[in-house]
């Protein structure tokens, strides 16, 4: 049940295309939805989040998708970048300061 | 603001030593997070504290691991004795309880390799 399951492992997407990055989970107590950036060699980094009152949140290129009929929420990139190259972690929690349940991440790499 | 302060950074030891890691929070922050990486298993969280109280030391592996944050600027996780089995990287994060304690802040973690 506190399981965060991200898909797919790793991503290869053309400059200027969509990366997506799908996570599913089964707590249904869970109310809070980041997503994670990490590069080599740093600690990931939060990029953005999602509660469940509303079913997608936009930063700049970067959107949150969610779906809590099925449980499941994603993370759109559009316009990727070769700098957005980076492992991407999903993660859960509920309020109450309970720690995040990660995702096992996304390695993504965008190719000029 | 100096972030969340890890040392060593790569820490390179022969199985059977003891290893100590350390890791000093953001300033102010009030919960703090020791978590694993690894390939396989991805970021696993080990234990975590609050006001400098153990809360879940669930996700310690085994006994040869312990975790101590005697003061709220100090925490060190120490691994005795080491095997070649816990070479990973290991993350301290941080968080403050007043800002709901969601949002955390990872240090550049420490690479343990264990020969």
């Amino acid at each position: 049940q506190q399981q965060v399951k991200q898909s797919p492992q790793s991503l290869i997407v053309q400059k200027g295309g969509i990366s997506i990055i799908n996570c599913a989970y089964e707590n249904t107590a869970f109310d809070y939805f980041p997503w994670y950036q990490q590069f080599p060699g740093k600690g990931p980094a939060l990029l953005i989040a999602i509660r469940p009152d509303v079913s997608e949140k936009k930063e700049g290129r970067f959107t949150i998708s969610f779906n809590k009929s099925a449980k499941q929420f994603s993370l759109h990139i559009m316009d990727s970048q070769p700098g957005d190259s980076a492992t991407y972690f999903c993660a859960a929690t509920f309020s109450g300061n309970t720690p995040l349940v990660f995702g096992k991440g996304t390695r993504l790499s965008v190719i000029a | 603001d100096a972030g969340v302060i890890q040392s060593p950074r790569h820490e390179v030891t022969e199985m059977g030593q003891e290893v100590t890691l350390r890791c000093k929070p953001i300033s102010g922050h009030n919960s703090l997070f020791w978590y694993r990486q690894t390939m396989m298993r991805g970021l696993e969280l080990l234990i975590y504290f609050n006001n400098n109280v153990p809360i879940d030391d669930s996700g310690m592996p085994e006994d040869r691991f312990s975790a101590k944050m005697p003061n709220a600027s100090f925490s060190t996780l120490k691994i005795q004795p080491s095997e070649p089995r816990d070479s990973a990287v290991y993350f301290c994060a941080s968080s403050s309880l007043a800002l709901g304690g969601e949002k955390l802040f990872f240090g550049s973690g420490t690479q343990l390799s264990v020969l």
